[in-house]
């Protein structure tokens, strides 16, 4: 699996867009970009994923540079609840399923 | 709603007495895990299934057992716990060779 960057901490007001940056740049071909967060204590929550296209659901959008060396998260409308660990995985979808969370991006929303 | 629920979620136990956390999904997924998450170490996986009868250990399997006999549940048993396991535990669960996984809400365990 391809090792990930992510700052350790970032800030953003309530309302204004959270963009959460991670570097992969030893990311191969086949190996999905994946988001998890994970709000104090409780269990991780999956949040989105893509290999090459920008992806969006209703919770998050994800963009992924053109080389895929890196991507971001961005949570539009930042709320409170958005408070968290976020987690960027890069994996290759095969058989084995077990997911390798490193030590994730803390975010804090601020009124 | 789909989901995985364990339990207990909060449990303090002593050395040596076994103990059982039950992890149980209502999403017909075939894979199953569970991990730890300590300070400082992050989530790490225990052991993981693929699916009934079917399991195999994850990075740190010392001290733990599970089993796989139905689909939907997957126990994580601890024969005689000791104070190094005091910790945080999540079962997961997703189709096989997904990474959308959906976690429980945690078992918070403590050994004296």
């Amino acid at each position: 699996d391809a090792k990930t960057t992510q700052p350790p901490s970032m800030d953003c007001a309530e309302g204004r867009a959270a963009n959460l940056p991670c570097n992969h740049s030893t990311i191969s071909g086949n190996e999905y970009v994946y988001w998890y967060r994970q709000i104090h204590s409780q269990g991780p929550q999956y949040i989105i994923h893509g290999l090459k296209n920008n992806e969006t659901n209703e919770m998050a959008s994800l963009i992924i540079t053109e080389d895929r060396k890196s991507s971001t998260l961005i949570l539009p409308h930042a709320t409170l609840r958005d408070t968290a660990v976020y987690y960027c995985i890069v994996k290759y979808t095969g058989t084995a399923s077990k997911l390798t969370f490193g030590t994730g991006t803390r975010l804090q929303v601020t009124l | 709603e789909a989901q995985v629920t364990q339990n207990p979620r909060y449990l303090i136990t002593v050395t040596g007495k076994k103990l059982t956390v039950t992890c149980s999904q209502n999403m017909n997924h075939e894979y199953m895990s569970w991990y730890r998450q300590d300070p400082g170490l992050g989530l790490r996986q225990i052991y993981y299934s693929m699916n009934v009868e079917v399991t195999d250990k994850g990075d740190v399997p010392e001290g733990y057992k599970v089993s796989r006999k139905e689909k939907r549940n997957f126990p994580l048993i601890l024969e005689s716990p000791s104070p190094n396991q005091t910790s945080l535990y999540f079962c997961a669960s997703s189709l096989t060779g997904e990474y959308t996984q959906y976690f429980g809400p945690g078992t918070r365990l403590t050994v004296l």
